[in-house]
């Protein structure tokens, strides 16, 4: 079945770029999706990408996509300490359902 | 001023009781879900709907129930045989439709805490 993998934590300086990966084993999605969830809050809908293309870029964001290899990456340009949350990367399976790795954690050193 | 809400933000559950998450949203969206998330992991579908008066289980429905009335709402019941309910829960609805109407938008979340 479906299923995610993503580095659990990735820590970088301020004003560093952060690069999150993520491997997924399939998805019918037409879209994929990073989400970003700050401590205690809900999912936000970050930035998206489809299916079709094989990059996105969206103001200090950038996405990635590798179908072959079913790999997805999300850069973040001059990483603030705002930034500093949990991103996931759900696939999306037939039905319209996603589904969800552990996620990144990334932590924003002053 | 759309969007979606989930009341309360905390809930204290006592054994053996059931208690019920409200999740109302008016983005006229048609499916709904209800999402588990327990510290360091993903989230996991317990139930969604994607029309009123129609919901199927997802991974881990057992202990859990729902009814869907109104488009508006997808109230989540934690029941008594929910073991270990303790957990942040979160609400999530889409248009349908296909494409990208099948982006899901998610709530604020509820912290259901055991006494």
């Amino acid at each position: 079945g479906e299923d995610v993998e993503q580095s659990l934590f990735l820590s970088v300086r301020e004003g560093d770029s952060s690069v999150i990966n993520c491997t997924y084993t399939d998805s019918s999605s037409t879209y994929l999706y990073w989400y970003k969830q700050e401590p205690g809050a809900g999912l936000q809908l970050l930035t998206y990408i489809f299916s079709n293309m094989d990059m996105k870029q969206d103001q200090r964001l950038t996405v990635l996509l590798n179908k072959k290899d079913k790999h997805l990456s999300l850069r973040i340009a001059d990483t603030q300490t705002g930034d500093s949350a949990i991103y996931f990367c759900p696939s999306g399976e037939s039905q319209g359902n996603l589904i969800f790795g552990k996620g990144t954690k990334l932590s924003v050193k002053p | 001023d759309g969007g979606i809400t989930q009341s309360p933000k905390y809930l204290f559950r006592k054994e053996g009781q059931n208690v019920t998450l409200s999740c109302e949203q008016n983005l006229n969206h048609d499916a709904m879900y209800w999402y588990r998330q327990d510290p360091g992991q993903g989230l996991r579908l317990i139930y969604y709907s994607q029309i009123v008066n129609d919901f199927q289980k997802g991974d881990i429905a057992e202990g859990y129930s729902v009814s869907r009335e109104k488009k508006e709402s997808f109230p989540l019941t934690v029941t008594s045989a929910q073991k270990n309910p303790t957990a942040f829960y979160l609400c999530a609805s889409s248009k349908r439709g296909g494409g990208i109407q099948e982006t899901q938008y998610f709530g604020p979340g509820t912290r259901l805490l055991v006494l």
